[in-house]
């Protein structure tokens, strides 16, 4: 069966802290991963990450993929209150379009 | 570019009642998807529509749950009759392209 799982579940930081979330999957057939954080509602796409090795970053946040190893990390540097959220973390299937979820990462961020 | 949106926001319903969700996607997104969150578990696939053409209903838990795109617009998922089981957040999602997804705030469906 497919699966992707999240490490930690939740996690507790002090502003200005790094955090490094973690996402490893096994999947029959793997398209992409991608990151999403979850606020109050809707997902809200992140990064996606096809090959391995290549770091995205946007902002304070970067992720890498090691298809070899088959994880991804999400980095988060200098925390700030609005990071409190919950990250989640998808692979795309190869065949059908259709996103396995990892349980979630709950991050809260502490002023 | 207005959003996905679903609505209701919230439902809570008697077990054994029909409750119906509505999805409307992105403007011109052929694409639309169908996920759901049981308390405590992750995010499931439920079903994938291109257009009006279910594609992929293989996350559909059991047959009350009835899916339908009128049109290749907006979609409605339709829970009859509901067990408690059934509650969770429901999402919808839209994309033109195959990793465009763009989600929905989701219906919290309580069924006591």
């Amino acid at each position: 069966e497919d699966k992707v799982v999240q490490s930690p579940l939740s996690l507790v930081v002090h502003e200005g802290d790094t955090v490094t979330l973690n996402c490893s999957y096994e999947v029959t057939n793997f398209r992409s991963l991608l990151w999403y954080k979850q606020e109050k509602k809707a997902p809200t796409f992140l990064f996606m990450l096809t090959s391995s090795g290549i770091e995205k970053k946007s902002g304070r946040l970067s992720s890498i993929l090691d298809k070899k190893e088959l994880f991804s990390i999400l980095n988060i540097t200098a925390t700030q209150t609005g990071d409190s959220a919950v990250y989640l973390c998808a692979v795309l299937m190869e065949y059908g379009n259709k996103l396995v979820f990892g349980a979630g990462t709950i991050l809260r961020v502490k002023s | 570019e207005a959003g996905v949106t679903q609505f209701p926001s919230h439902s809570v319903i008697e077990k054994g009642q029909t409750v119906t969700l509505r999805c409307d996607p992105i403007s011109g997104h052929d694409n639309l998807y169908w996920y759901r969150r049981v308390m405590g578990k992750e995010i499931k696939f439920l079903l994938h529509f291109v257009k009006e053409s279910k594609q992929d209903e293989s996350g559909m838990p059991n047959n009350r749950f009835l899916a339908e795109r009128t049109g290749g617009t907006y979609s409605t998922l339709k829970v009859q009759p509901a067990e408690l089981e059934d509650s969770g957040v429901y999402f919808c999602a839209s994309s033109q392209v195959h990793y465009g997804y763009t989600f929905g705030s989701g219906t919290r469906l309580t069924v006591v």
